[in-house]
């Protein structure tokens, strides 16, 4: 059974800290996403990273996929907070035609004035 | 183009009511899902559609049924609701090639 684990489960920092959340699993997978869901809403695509070591950026936020494709990070530089939320990262299981995301439990991340 | 979109947004049930939750998208996508999230335990799949005409069970099928009514909607019903189906229900439709995921806005439902 593939597993990610997120961690921390939860996070609170003051506007302007840099954070780093991390996304880990013993399984490969062929790619992972990045999804924020604020309260009361949908979780919401931030990124997608499909090859081992690559690095997206997205404004202050940095994706980082493991040279394996077993983990991933997020690190946000000077938080504010707009980027409060939960953070939740998801791999991609390419086999056959089901296309379904093994989901992690999330990071709560609250960023104070 | 409204993206996925979910009624109702709230619903309060009693032990033993049904109802069907709905949901549609307009992206043209071939894949949706439906998922409870619950605290502690994350997004489960309840059931999945890849295509028109095709379902298939996810992890948390027990009490369930959908429909896949036509290639843009998907519904859920819960046939005699229970206590433990208390959750928020998530719809959400895939893109084909990078398995990305949109997701609806939810249905909160508290069942009594």
């Amino acid at each position: 059974t593939q597993l990610l684990e997120q961690s921390p489960q939860f996070l609170s920092i003051q506007e302007g800290e840099n954070l780093t959340v991390y996304c880990n699993s013993s399984s490969v997978f062929s790619s992972l996403q990045w999804y924020r869901q604020e309260p009361g809403e949908g979780p919401v695509l931030l990124v997608t990273v499909v090859t081992g070591g690559e690095v997206k950026k997205l404004k202050r936020l940095t994706f980082q996929f493991g040279d394996a494709r077993k983990d991933s990070s997020l690190h946000i530089t000077a938080a504010q907070p707009g980027d409060t939320g939960l953070y939740l990262c998801a791999g991609g299981d390419n086999a056959g035609n089901n296309r379904k995301l093994i989901w992690g439990l999330g990071t709560s991340l609250a960023v104070n004035p | 183009n409204a993206g996925v979109t979910q009624t109702p947004k709230f619903q309060v049930l009693k032990t033993g009511q049904s109802m069907t939750l709905q949901c549609a998208q307009d992206m043209n996508h071939n894949s949706m899902y439906w998922y409870r999230q619950d605290p502690g335990m994350g997004l489960r799949l309840i059931y999945y559609s890849a295509s028109e005409g095709t379902t298939d069970k996810g992890e948390v099928p027990n009490g369930y049924n959908v429909s896949r009514l036509n290639k843009r909607e998907f519904s859920l019903r819960l046939e005699s609701a229970a206590p433990s189906q208390t959750s928020v229900y998530f719809c959400a439709s895939r893109t084909s090639g990078r398995n990305e995921q949109f997701f609806g806005p939810g249905t909160r439902l508290t069942v009594l």
